[in-house]
């Protein structure tokens, strides 16, 4: 079964924080993502990577970057947190790019 | 325009009814058509995936692809409180890069 495990399940920082959510899985897969998802919005796509040391940005970058310096693990830096940031983060991995993504329970952030 | 289109209900109906979730697309190059069920404050997990058009059917589940009309439906047999969940489309076409999401539907079943 393909796991795909988050640091952590609910995280609470102050604004101004630099904030890391870590994401590892287990299953070789070259794709990972990170989304955010908010009651109304959906799932929005914030960063993706293809390959180690690659990453591609999605619909919503601005504030956030990452790091692949692992095939497994894939990181989302919120370098500045912000109150606007608070949500729901998700990772995710694949295969490829255009199939089926394995997610992860999920990390429930709140900034104050 | 959304490139997917998914109403966000809710929707709540009573236990054993036949559920009909749907999606809508523009994009006429998406081939592969997922659902995903997502319960609260979990991770979205795949229930049923599609490769261009027509049914499959895996339980009391049902998936149908209809590309000429660009619209995916799921169908939920003989419903339980344990299908309440957020279910989400997910379509893609080959060599894409990334998945594009439907907004969610969320579902209550009651008992």
């Amino acid at each position: 079964d393909v796991k795909v495990t988050q640091s952590s399940r609910y995280l609470v920082k102050r604004t101004g924080e630099k904030v890391f959510l870590e994401c590892v899985q287990d299953m070789d897969h070259e794709n990972m993502f990170w989304y955010r998802q908010d009651p109304g919005l959906g799932l929005r796509l914030i960063y993706f990577s293809y390959d180690v040391k690659m990453k591609e940005k999605g619909d919503i970058p601005e504030g956030y970057s990452v790091s692949r310096e692992k095939k497994e693990r894939f990181s989302l830096i919120l370098e500045s947190a912000s109150t606007n940031q608070t949500s729901m983060y998700l990772c995710a991995s694949s295969w490829a790019s255009f199939d089926e993504q394995y997610f992860g329970p999920g990390t429930r952030l709140t900034v104050t | 325009q959304k490139e997917v289109e998914q109403d966000p209900g809710p929707l709540s109906v009573p236990e054993g009814a036949i559920v009909s979730l749907n999606c809508t697309y523009s994009n006429s190059a998406f081939q592969y058509f997922m659902w995903y069920r997502q319960y609260s404050r979990k991770g979205p997990e795949l229930l049923m995936y599609t490769y261009s058009s027509g049914n499959k059917e895996d339980g009391r589940f049902t998936a149908q692809v209809d590309k000429s009309s660009k619209y995916i439906s799921l169908f939920i047999r003989d419903s339980q409180p344990s299908d309440s969940a957020t279910y989400l489309c997910a379509m893609s076409a080959a060599g894409a890069q990334k998945l594009v999401f439907g907004q969610g539907t969320r579902l209550t079943i009651n008992p």
